[in-house]
């Protein structure tokens, strides 16, 4: 299957600061990533949809000035939370799709577990 | 009504026996179901992907899709201890976003 790494696994920060997220597909190229939000013992949220060379898509309730997310190219997006808060902590993962594929499988990187402090 | 919708278990089974998981969605534009399988802490890793009508196989895993129904399930035969984790249907909308239920625990029982 398709690889997608993101970086990093685990990041704690202080309250107030920004933590940017790296989601790269490392064997093929991606028009579409997902990002996702996970807290404990629940389902995953589908933050936004991210093209690659346009803005992000952002579900309803996503504050896109605190999350924002970039995808400059075909093999990479990034999720900056800014000022983050306590609450913003989190389970935060990724995943892409083929190149010009709709309705096809995504694939997930390993996420990254936020903690604000 | 969510968009996908699964019983979130858990579900407990023998080492052995057949595990039996189920999905239902709303949007009956759908076209391509996912199964995901999740460990504690980990992210999703894709089992099965099923596009048409009826039954796919791949290993111990067989996916079925019943579009007039709108149901999809997961059967995984000789279940094992490794089995154990979350189960996440997933689907397109109309909209091109990939959402999914909210997951089916799994134990398997040695």
């Amino acid at each position: 299957g398709a690889v997608v790494s993101q970086h990093p696994s685990r990041v704690i920060c202080k309250s107030g600061t920004s933590v940017k997220i790296e989601c790269r597909s490392l064997d093929f190229q991606a028009t579409t990533m997902f990002w996702y939000r996970q807290f404990p013992k629940q389902s995953l949220m589908l933050m936004a949809t991210s093209n690659e060379g346009s803005k992000a898509t952002y579900e309803q309730g996503v504050e896109k000035d605190k999350f924002l997310i970039n995808h400059a190219s075909l093999t990479l997006s990034t999720l900056t939370v800014t000022s983050a808060h306590p609450e913003d902590s989190s389970f935060y993962i990724c995943s892409a799709r083929y190149r010009g594929l709709t309705n096809t499988e995504a694939f997930f990187g390993q996420g990254t577990r936020l903690t604000v402090v | 009504q969510k968009e996908v919708e699964q019983n979130s278990g858990p579900l407990s089974v023998p080492e052995g026996a057949i595990a039996s998981l189920n999905c239902t969605y709303s949007d009956r534009g759908s076209q391509s179901f996912f199964w995901y399988r999740q460990y504690s802490g980990k992210s999703p890793e894709l089992i099965m992907s099923i596009y048409s009508n009826g039954d796919k196989e791949d290993g111990r895993f067989t996916a079925q899709l019943n579009k007039a129904s709108q149901y999809v399930s997961l059967l995984t035969r000789d279940s094992q201890p490794s089995d154990s984790a979350t189960y996440l249907c997933a689907s397109y909308t109309g909209f091109q976003k990939l959402v999914f239920g909210t997951g089916t625990r799994l134990l398997v029982s040695p």
